[in-house]
């Protein structure tokens, strides 16, 4: 149980243009779905927090215009690099918050989207 | 948001017993500690998470000593595909609402 998963795995795309990636609970419902950004040699850092239904919460540095969010449902968010350009190349990682018997939430992570953008 | 302290980097052997310490001085009541793995270009993957004392699953242990204030992932018997970066985060979802990762500690088994 607890299967996250991210759609494409890799996406090559030309500057300018824009970039859906996809994040969906397989066998549970997410309130929360979070979004991380990984360089390479570095840690995740978190870009925002998507709750379903609602906006989505932005970390600070985060340009909710250039990276759009929407979570739909409770087992689907999209992030949606829009006018990608080199500099947004980057692994990124959506996680889903599930709830366990005693009540503790925990993440569980999809395994990454890598985008390059030429 | 609890800050955590882990070790950059370590090197053991194959069939080693390996433990990752993380120190976490600010930990809240609520808070718990949950560990992942991660491999190169993949998602973290869960470990294990725990509250107090000790938790062990089919992969591993966690021990939290009384105080909260650190932990430590045990890893039995490593093997070489046990290489990998392993990151220890406390908070408490939903209240924290997120999550943030430190840098993890890199982990090197050798032939």
């Amino acid at each position: 149980g607890a299967v996250v998963s991210q759609h494409p795995s890799r996406v090559i795309c030309k500057s300018g243009t824009s970039v859906k990636i996809e994040c969906r609970s397989l066998d549970f419902q997410a309130t929360t779905m979070f979004w991380y950004r990984q360089f390479p040699k570095q840690s995740l850092m978190l870009m925002a927090t998507s709750n379903e239904g609602s906006k989505a919460t932005y970390e600070q540095g985060v340009e909710k215009d250039k990276f759009l969010i929407n979570h739909a449902s409770l087992t689907l968010s999209t992030l949606t690099v829009t006018s990608a350009h080199p500099e947004d190349s980057s692994f990124y990682i959506c996680s889903a918050s599930r709830t366990s018997g005693g009540g503790q939430e925990t993440q569980y992570f999809g395994p990454g989207t890598r985008l390059l953008v030429l | 948001l609890a800050k955590t302290t882990q070790p950059i980097s370590m090197d053991s052997y194959e069939g080693q017993e390996v433990n990752i310490t993380c120190s976490h001085n600010n930990i809240a009541t609520n808070d718990y500690i949950t560990w992942y793995q991660q491999f190169p270009s993949q998602g973290p993957r869960f470990i294990i998470q725990g509250y107090k004392t000790k938790v062990t699953n089919e992969v591993a242990s966690l021990f939290i000593p009384a105080d909260r204030k650190s932990s430590t992932l045990s890893l039995p018997r490593v093997s070489l595909s046990d290489t990998a970066v392993y990151y220890c985060l406390v908070g408490d979802i939903p209240r924290d609402d997120k999550i943030i990762f430190g840098k993890g500690t890199r982990l090197h088994i050798l032939p």
